[in-house]
């Protein structure tokens, strides 16, 4: 079993759709993250959870929705998403938010919205 | 703010070559680490090699090692002996050595490195 898991690996919504995204660590992480990763664009920081507690929300859209309900599980909720939010969505975990803390991925939800 | 260069979108390598991969970053700050993730076509992104900054010593982990030009603030990835294995996307990233919402990877564009048979 992977230390990171992501489901749906493939999701294809529209517009108007109500659609989550799920993450879970086995690894006893402390903390957790969601980034976009788009074609041609660095990866982008999206949302860290510490402790359960959210810590930074880097400009995001509210149509992202987080939820943290415990340290070893992250989601993402959406909601009237847009064509440009298109892209892959990686989790990922660490020890806490330690700078020399390694960061843990998940493989990733590839998200298509029509 | 800090930036992440990687100037190469993709480069190739014949099998049990060497291959060095480029990346510079800028930034304000004397405290701070970098990092090479790979991530293989099956997606999972992988830490690779880390450098702390106030470390003179180029880091090195078997086939992968760095060199570390803190005063032109270069950061590139050496393979040696480089196996298919090795074929992925590579990503540099920056992370303040100053903790808090200032401690999140800051990461380059990519490099796509093909390994040839």
């Amino acid at each position: 079993e992977t230390g990171v898991t992501q489901t749906p690996r493939h999701l294809v919504m529209g517009m108007t759709n109500k659609k989550s995204l799920k993450c879970e660590q086995h690894l006893g992480h402390n903390a957790m993250y969601w980034y976009k990763q788009s074609a041609k664009k660095p990866l982008e920081l999206m949302f860290v959870y510490n402790f359960k507690e959210q810590t930074e929300n880097n400009s995001v859209p509210s149509r992202f929705s987080p939820e943290c309900p415990n340290s070893s599980h992250l989601f993402l909720h959406l909601h009237t998403l847009q064509p440009e939010d298109s892209a892959l969505y990686l989790c990922a975990s660490s020890l806490g938010e330690r700078v020399t803390g390694e960061l843990f991925f998940g493989e990733g939800s590839r998200l298509t919205v029509l | 703010a800090q930036t992440v260069t990687q100037s190469q979108p993709e480069m190739s390598v014949q099998e049990a070559e060497t291959v060095t991969l480029s990346c510079t970053y800028d930034t304000s700050e004397s405290d701070y680490y970098l990092f090479w993730y790979k991530q293989p076509p099956s997606r999972q992104m992988i830490l690779v090699i880390r450098q702390e900054a106030y470390k003179q010593q180029n880091a090195t982990e078997n086939r992968f090692s760095v060199n570390f030009q803190k005063a032109a603030k270069s950061f590139s990835l050496k393979i040696s002996d480089s196996q298919l294995g090795d074929a992925a996307m590579y990503f540099c990233a920056y992370r303040s050595g100053y903790g808090g919402s200032q401690g999140n990877l800051i990461f380059g564009k990519g490099t796509k490195l093909s390994v040839k048979p």
